[in-house]
């Protein structure tokens, strides 16, 4: 699977769009990119993924590059609840379903009041 | 989503006694399930891939014989950490995809947080 970079932290005020970058140059024609998140001492919960598209969902939207070599989660309005790490993890179909998952450190978003 | 569960959420025990943890899908089945590890500060590590009804694949470097995986229907995984010791300590999380669904993404369990005495 191809290899991800993101910032190790970011701070975002409470109400305001959250933006996360993640770089993923490597990034293979069959490969997806995952936006999973983790509260601290819980699993990770799934956000969104997508291939070339731009994707939205009930929380959050996903931006890729024309060239796919990288992509922005955005969450529209965050909230305190909303701090917590998030990984950007880039894996293909078949990866997805048969093979685990390659967690890098991830983004420690911190939502300030 | 779909709704993954890890029993127990945590665990202590005494050093060289055996502990199971179990993850079951509630709402769909799964032909593979996955198991992580998590060490405090760090991110999470595959330990090994649950196949149902054949034999579990492990990354490099994790002991089959320590950390035994049953898969033995499509709801329900376990893994029994054997002979525990004290550097065994650590968040295990289990994971699993819907196979009857053409999505891509894992649910994860809550967690089992393991602590060896």
């Amino acid at each position: 699977d191809a290899k991800t970079t993101q910032p190790t932290s970011m701070d975002c005020a409470e109400g305001r769009a959250a933006n996360l970058p993640c770089n993923h140059s490597t990034i293979s024609g069959n490969e997806y990119v995952y936006w999973y998140r983790q509260i601290h001492s819980q699993g990770p919960q799934y956000i969104i993924h997508g291939l070339k598209n731009n994707e939205t969902n009930e929380m959050a939207s996903l931006i890729i590059t024309e060239d796919r070599k990288s992509s922005t989660l955005i969450l529209p309005h965050a909230t305190l609840r909303d701090t917590a790490v998030y990984y950007c993890i880039v894996s293909s179909y078949s990866g997805g379903g048969a093979d685990g998952l390659t967690f890098g450190k991830g983004t420690h978003l911190i939502i300030q009041p | 989503g779909a709704v993954v569960s890890q029993h127990p959420s945590w665990v202590i025990c005494k050093s060289g006694t055996s502990v199971k943890i179990e993850c079951r899908s509630l709402d769909f089945q799964a032909t593979t399930m996955f198991w992580y590890r998590q060490f405090p500060k760090q991110s999470l590590m595959l330990m090994a891939t649950s196949n149902e009804g054949s034999k579990a694949t492990y990354e490099q470097g994790v002991e089959k014989d320590k950390f035994l995986i049953n898969h033995a229907s499509l709801t329900l995984s376990t893994l029994t950490v054997t002979s525990a010791h004290p550097e065994d300590s650590s968040f295990y999380i289990c994971s699993a995809r819907d196979r009857g669904q053409g999505n891509t993404e894992a649910f994860f369990g809550q967690g089992t947080r393991l602590t060896v005495v």
